[in-house]
């Protein structure tokens, strides 16, 4: 079936540092989404990037349907940024289902 | 602003009990998702629902049901509550598989099934 390889699984910062958080994709996807979310917190969308890049604040998220791949850089990194980060492709099969990674627990010590 | 209102947020529940999880969604989408989300097993589908009247099935649908009545409003139904479904879940809404992809997640629902 479709898979999402998120990586790293955790990641430790210093405050300052930046960070690239990686997903890959088993199969062709139509669209991809990025996510934060805080301990005991919802899911805030961070992208929806079907392609291409984009860029808000601090971070960036990098898709290459081609490759198979979608990445979020965060630069200068926070204390506040640390939580965890989750990738969901959309594979456009028709369906209605997304595929979530696993994600990435990210910690910005100061 | 895309807006998902989960309720209750936390509910506390006895085994054998009944549980109604209830979500309403202002974004007209078409599609909504019940997911649940655990410690080591991350954001797992219960049930989703691609418009009024339907439901279907997701990852793990046993001991759930769903209900749809509305574009609006999508309920999970836990008819006889076990330990193992304390959980945290969520509700979605989104476009997926149409020309936006977009998920958008209530604030989720805590249970604790004693």
């Amino acid at each position: 079936g479709q898979q999402v390889q998120q990586s790293p699984a955790s990641l430790v910062l210093q405050e300052g540092e930046n960070a690239e958080l990686q997903c890959n994709f088993s199969t062709s996807l139509n669209s991809m989404q990025w996510f934060y979310q805080r301990p005991g917190g919802s899911l805030v969308s961070l992208f929806y990037n079907p392609s291409g890049t984009k860029q808000s604040g601090r971070l960036t998220s990098t898709t290459v349907i081609k490759e198979r791949r979608s990445s979020l850089h965060i630069s200068s990194s926070q204390t506040t940024d640390s939580g965890t980060y989750l990738c969901a492709m959309d594979p456009g099969t028709g369906g209605y289902k997304v595929v979530f990674g696993s994600g990435t627990r990210l910690l910005v010590s100061p | 602003e895309a807006a998902v209102t989960q309720s209750p947020r936390n509910k506390v529940a006895v085994t054998g009990g009944k549980v109604t999880l209830s979500c309403n969604q202002t974004n007209n989408h078409n599609n909504m998702y019940w997911y649940r989300q655990d410690t080591g097993h991350g954001l797992r589908l219960i049930h989703y629902s691609y418009g009024a009247g339907s439901t279907e099935k997701g990852d793990i649908p046993d001991g759930y049901k769903a209900s749809r009545p509305s574009q609006e409003n999508f309920s999970l139904i836990l008819e006889l509550a076990t330990p193992s479904q304390t959980s945290v879940y969520f509700c979605a809404s989104g476009d997926v598989g149409g020309h936006t992809g977009q998920l958008y997640f209530g604030e989720g629902s805590k249970l604790t099934v004693l």
